[in-house]
């Protein structure tokens, strides 16, 4: 297994530039979720999702969008790119989304927005 | 306000010696406690869950506890090694019904040869 994989790895933008962060985990898991990490802040839920065709808003969810129509996959759209954006976005699935279930992180995609 | 506080001080320990981080958080009533290793340039890997009704678990070196009165976990690692160095975020789950999971800064541990 793969795990939970991210594309890209790497990006720069223009403010107001659109772009789509790409995530997948071929484990099955019902419930994805992503996560942005800033310097000295913990990581902050942006989106999730329960499974395929539900989505719900985290913490932070102002400037992104997401939908799931697959259960493999869950891309993270940013509409019009601002320099607040900048981060390092993680994405991560659990098995069912319950309170104990461990979360499986990718390994990141960092963002520059200019 | 809701708050979770880890030492942003990193920890600096020699290798061979107990390492304990703290995890405290006010105004919040977690169910589940769960913590996390993460290395720099990758994204967090789960270590241990602790429930609300437990005072403790332990896997292999690791050692978690959650006193819910102090609202406060501690996470000890024991015979530490420099390959333990590492960032380690708490998170707790704050729904009641499916996951949301809010994370601590980390604390950053260096174990020394």
């Amino acid at each position: 297994n793969a795990g939970v994989t991210q594309t890209p790895k790497f990006q720069v933008l223009k403010t107001g530039q659109s772009m789509t962060l790409q995530c997948a985990q071929d484990m099955n898991h019902e419930y994805m979720s992503w996560y942005r990490q800033d310097p000295g802040m913990g990581l902050r839920l942006i989106h999730y999702s329960v499974g395929a065709g539900i989505t719900d808003q985290g913490e932070v969810p102002n400037g992104y969008n997401v939908s799931r129509s697959t259960t493999e996959d869950f891309p993270l759209r940013l509409l019009s790119a601002a320099p607040s954006q900048t981060s390092v976005y993680f994405c991560a699935s659990s098995k069912e989304g319950l309170a104990d279930n461990e979360q499986f992180f990718g390994p990141g995609t960092r963002l520059t927005v200019l | 306000s809701q708050k979770i506080e880890q030492n942003s001080e990193a920890l600096n320990i020699q290798e061979g010696k107990t390492a304990t981080l703290t995890c405290n958080y006010t105004n919040y009533s977690p169910a589940y406690l769960q913590w996390y290793r993460q290395d720099p340039g990758r994204g967090p890997v789960f270590l241990l869950l602790i429930r609300e009704n437990e005072k403790e678990k332990r896997k292999e070196r690791l050692k978690v506890t959650f006193d819910t009165t102090l609202k406060q976990s501690l996470f000890h690692i024991t015979a530490s090694q420099p390959a333990d160095s590492a960032t380690y975020p708490c998170a707790l789950d704050v729904n009641t019904g499916f996951q949301k999971l809010v994370f601590g800064t980390g604390t950053r541990l260096l174990v020394s040869p």
